[in-house]
C-alpha cells in the first residue's frame, strides 16, 4: 500500500495568493483529517471527513480555509487568500472503523506564505 | 474539551538507559490514547495505541506505555534507547468510538546522548 500521498511537499508562496493542498487517502478508508502543525499551537485538528462529508470543521481558523472531499480518494484543503501566519506544515491522515481506530499520517505539506 | 498535556520539553537520555516519556490526560470518559513519533521532516508514525483491555500495550520499536486512569497518564517507556531513537514523541487522546480527530499534546524532543 502506498500510504497516505500528500502534494505538494513544499509550497512556497506570497501573501494573498491561493493555495491548494491535496490529499490521497489510503484505499478503502472512510475517515480523512486535516491536521496543520506549528511551533505555537503544536498539532491541531483543522476537519475531517467520513465517507466523504466534512462531518466536524470547528477546527478551521477562519473563513480564508475551505477544504472538499470530492470523492472517497481525493480531499483538498484551500487557503484564499493566504497570510504569513499560514504558514505550517499541513498533515492529512486516514483511517478506517473496519479495522481498528488507526490514523495513518501522510508526510505533510510544509507551507510556507511570505 | 479533552486535552493533553506533556510536561517535558526536552528529554536527555544515554544511549543503553532506560526511558519514560510522561502524558497525561483529560477526559470524561474512557479514551483512546495513542504515542506517535515523528523523525525530523516526517509525518507521524504510530507506536502504540490503548483502547480497553490490559492497561499495559506493547508497541513498535520495544515501546510499551501503561494506562493508569486513577493517574490520568499514558507514559511512555522503553527499557534500552537506540541512537535511532531520536525524534519528537506525541501523546495523543480520542474520544470514545474512534471516530473523532485526535488532540495531541506539545511533544516531547528526546535526545540520545553517545
Amino acid at each position: 500500500d502506498a500510504g497516505v500521498i500528500q502534494s505538494p511537499r513544499h509550497e512556497v508562496t506570497e501573501m494573498g495568493q491561493e493555495v491548494t493542498l491535496r490529499c490521497k487517502p489510503i484505499s478503502g478508508h472512510d475517515y480523512l483529517f486535516w491536521y496543520r502543525q506549528t511551533m505555537m499551537r503544536g498539532l491541531e485538528l483543522l476537519i475531517y471527513f467520513n465517507n466523504n462529508v466534512p462531518i466536524d470543521d470547528s477546527g478551521m481558523p477562519e473563513d480564508r480555509f475551505s477544504a472538499k472531499m470530492p470523492n472517497a480518494s481525493f480531499s483538498t484543503l484551500k487557503i484564499q487568500p493566504s497570510e504569513p501566519r499560514d504558514s505550517a506544515v499541513y498533515f492529512c491522515a486516514s483511517s478506517s472503523l473496519a479495522g481498528t481506530y488507526e490514523q495513518y499520517f501522510g508526510p505533510g505539506t510544509r507551507l510556507t506564505v511570505t | 474539551a479533552q486535552s493533553v498535556t506533556q510536561p517535558d520539553i526536552h528529554i536527555t537520555v544515554s544511549e543503553g538507559a532506560s526511558l519514560e516519556l510522561r502524558c497525561n490526560y483529560s477526559y470524561g470518559a474512557t479514551p483512546y490514547l495513542f504515542w506517535y513519533v515523528q523523525s525530523p521532516g516526517q509525518g507521524l508514525q504510530l507506536l502504540l495505541k490503548y483502547f480497553s483491555g490490559d492497561t499495559l500495550v506493547q508497541g513498535i520499536k520495544g515501546f510499551e506505555a501503561e494506562f493508569k486512569r486513577s493517574q490520568s497518564s499514558f507514559n511512555l517507556r522503553k527499557p534500552s534507547v537506540h541512537w535511532s531513537d531520536a525524534a519528537e514523541y506525541f501523546c495523543a487522546v480520542q474520544s470514545g468510538g474512534g471516530a473523532d480527530g485526535l488532540t495531541f499534546g506539545k511533544g516531547t524532543h528526546l535526545i540520545i546522548q553517545p
